[in-house]
């Protein structure tokens, strides 16, 4: 079965740096195009960025982008976000997530949550 | 960028009730509308796409509708396991966004 699993969530002091991975499961990974999304703490769903399956074109939200690097190995069956000069707002979940078509997004991993702090 | 608009922000309901949620694209999207739940502490889970597909093992009491603009997601005879917060999400463009959510509640 399909599997999305993050990590590399944790406490990170403002200004520094992190890098979420996603392991993926249960399904040809290099023939997807992958998605990260974050939800802050009782807040809605705000889309991160997006990575086509062989990692050629790249998207990213507007709060993100520039900050914020998505990236995959294929060979390792694994997504990544690299996340760069932290913010408190960056405070959130992130949850990777699978797409089809449009595109709309089938699978979510369970999310790792990200706590940017002094 | 496109803004979605979802009402209500949040509705009331008893078990066998059917309810409409709505989310309103500025601009339109055609079709490419999905709709989310999500129970707290949960991912959220496919429930639409495409407007009006239900997403593979979804129970048919949910259906979708619409296409531009407006759309609706439809819960027939709403069950304990329903009540949820319901997202939209339109993949037209990016960046992509994500309404702001109803949450359904007893």
């Amino acid at each position: 079965q399909v599997q999305l699993v993050e990590s590399g969530g944790g406490v990170v002091q403002p200004g520094r740096s992190v890098r979420l991975s996603c392991a993926a499961s249960g399904f040809t990974f290099d023939t997807f195009a992958m998605h990260w999304v974050r939800q802050a703490p009782g807040k809605g769903l705000e889309w991160v960025g997006r990575i086509s399956h062989d990692g050629t074109d790249k998207y990213y939200g507007d709060s993100v982008r520039g900050r914020f690097i998505i990236s995959r190995d294929n060979s390792r069956n694994t997504l990544y976000l690299q996340m760069n000069t932290l913010r408190g707002e960056d405070t959130a979940v992130y949850y990777c997530a699978r797409e089809i078509s449009a595109p709309h997004l089938d699978y979510w991993g369970q999310g790792a949550l990200v706590t940017v702090s002094s | 960028d496109i803004q979605l608009t979802q009402s209500p922000s949040s509705v009331s309901a008893s078990v066998g009730d059917r309810v409409t949620l709505t989310c309103r694209a500025s601009p339109g999207v055609t079709r490419w509308l999905a709709w989310y739940q999500q129970k707290p502490g949960k991912p959220p889970t496919l429930l639409i796409h495409a407007a009006s597909t239900l997403q593979s093992g979804v129970p048919s009491r949910f259906s979708g509708r619409g296409y531009g603009t407006e759309f609706t997601l439809t819960i027939n005879n709403v069950q304990p396991e329903d009540f949820a917060t319901y997202y939209c999400q339109q993949g037209i463009s990016f960046p992509i966004t994500f309404g702001q959510g109803t949450r359904l509640e007893i």
